[in-house]
């Protein structure tokens, strides 16, 4: 069965930090991995997806089919980036638990 | 913009009750889902057509939910009867086969 973790629920950073939120997947075939991002009281949209392999308001995420992971990263975090973000892999459209991201001033 | 939209947005219901609600996805949209979330958890699918057929529902509890696309566009999903537990936001959302899932705003479900 495929599976997404995302090992934390909350990650507080301060602005100007880097950022990192970690996704792991498990998927016997090729997986299709997904960002997807919810700003406060802002329906649940797609940020990113490995395919494309672009750089959305500045966040990138590869996709490391050896450690199984997908992880988003930031090199400058913002206070706009404060949101949850969940990683999401197809052909079921799957869902982690979703991360918390604070961005403190 | 084409917005997927949900009614209601807030359904407060009793226990045993039935209770249902809609979605209308974005117009071409073959792909519809719905997820229930529960708080602090992240989405959970609970059944996904292609047009009007359902693709999966492993994770549908079908000893009281129930789910349609009779024409392959708008979409009910139906709880009878409600229990405590089912009280969680219920999202919709479609997209164009395997692509970007666009999703509605949700319903708010709370059962006393």
């Amino acid at each position: 069965a495929q599976r997404v973790t995302q090992p934390e629920k909350l990650l507080s950073v301060f602005k100007g930090a880097p950022v990192e939120l970690k996704c792991n997947y498990s998927y016997s075939g090729s997986p299709e991995l997904f960002w997807y991002v919810q700003y406060s009281r802002q329906r649940l949209q797609l940020l990113l997806r490995h395919i494309s392999r672009e750089s959305i308001k500045g966040f990138t995420a590869d996709l490391n089919k050896g450690e199984t992971s997908f992880h988003l990263k930031k090199p400058f975090a913002q206070e706009e980036d404060s949101a949850m973000y969940y990683c999401a892999l197809m052909d079921k459209l799957t869902f982690g638990t979703g991360t918390q991201l604070k961005v403190e001033l | 913009e084409a917005e997927v939209a949900q009614s209601p947005r807030y359904k407060i219901t009793e226990k045993s009750q039935a209770v249902a609600f809609w979605c209308d996805p974005i117009s071409g949209h073959a792909t519809l889902y719905w997820y229930r979330q529960i708080l602090g958890q992240g989405p959970e699918l609970l059944v996904q057509f292609q047009d009007e057929s359902v693709v999966d529902d492993s994770q549908l509890p079908k000893d009281r939910f129930s789910a349609e696309r009779l024409k392959g566009v708008d979409s009910t999903l139906k709880i009878q009867p409600a229990e405590l537990g089912d009280s969680a936001m219920y999202l919709c959302a479609s997209s164009l086969d395997r692509d970007e899932a666009f999703f509605g705003q949700g319903t708010r479900l709370t059962v006393v």
